[in-house]
């Protein structure tokens, strides 16, 4: 059964490095395609990009290449990074499996403030 | 980026009767392999997105076949065919034929 964790500091302050992991069990980072998607309190979802296991990358252009996704095959972890993080970056986090997400973490709040 | 629109923003539905969602899309989701990526995700209250359907009417595992997806191009539809209280949620459509993926604006269901 395929799971996901995220984790991460819930408190980032302005124009600081927003820094997230996302611990997969079940299957190996080394097969699909990772996903990074976020949902503002109370409002929609937004995807933020994604990784495959060989290092390549795609990203929504809205983040202004502020985002930077990365995958540990030896851990089975896939990074988040997002710099000079305002009070708009504010979200729930979620990974996900592949560009179809056909698998969630549970997600972890990340709330930017001074 | 392509815009998906859903209707309606909110749906009243009574135990037992049907549902229906729609979801536009700002342009054809057919993609150059042929294939139209259109999934449904249901959000249960403080619960992940789950993903129901993927390529506009393909159930994924474990989802019942009260679920249903349809439509073609830009116009599409997830069918509830008798609602129960587990359904009650946020529903999202999203696209998967173009850089960056994007989604519809969600779908509330709640018990009439």
């Amino acid at each position: 059964q395929v799971q996901l964790q995220e984790s991460g500091p819930g408190l980032v302050k302005p124009s600081e490095t927003l820094s997230l992991t996302c611990t997969v069990s079940g299957v190996s980072t080394s097969s699909y395609y990772w996903s990074w998607i976020r949902q503002p309190p109370g409002k929609g979802l937004e995807w933020i990009g994604y990784v495959h296991h060989s290092g390549g990358t795609k990203y929504n252009p809205s983040l202004k290449s502020r985002a930077n996704i990365s995958v540990d095959t030896s851990k089975n972890q896939v990074s988040l990074k997002l710099n000079s993080v305002t009070a708009a970056d504010t979200a729930l986090y979620h990974c996900a499996r592949g560009q179809a997400l056909d698998n969630w973490g549970q997600g972890t709040l990340v709330t930017v403030s001074s | 980026d392509v815009v998906m629109t859903q209707s309606p923003l909110s749906l009243p539905v009574t135990l037992g009767q049907p549902a229906s969602i729609s979801c536009r899309s700002s342009q054809s989701l057919v993609y150059s392999d042929g294939n139209t990526y259109l999934s449904w995700f249901q959000q249960r209250p403080g619960h992940s997105p789950r993903r129901l359907i993927y390529k506009v009417s393909n159930r994924d595992s474990g989802v019942p076949d009260k679920f249903s997806g349809s439509g073609s191009g830009t116009d599409f539809t997830l069918k509830i065919s008798r609602v129960e209280a587990e359904d009650v949620g946020v529903y999202y459509c999203m696209q998967g034929s173009y850089w960056p993926l994007t989604f519809g604006g969600g779908t509330k269901v709640e018990i009439k």
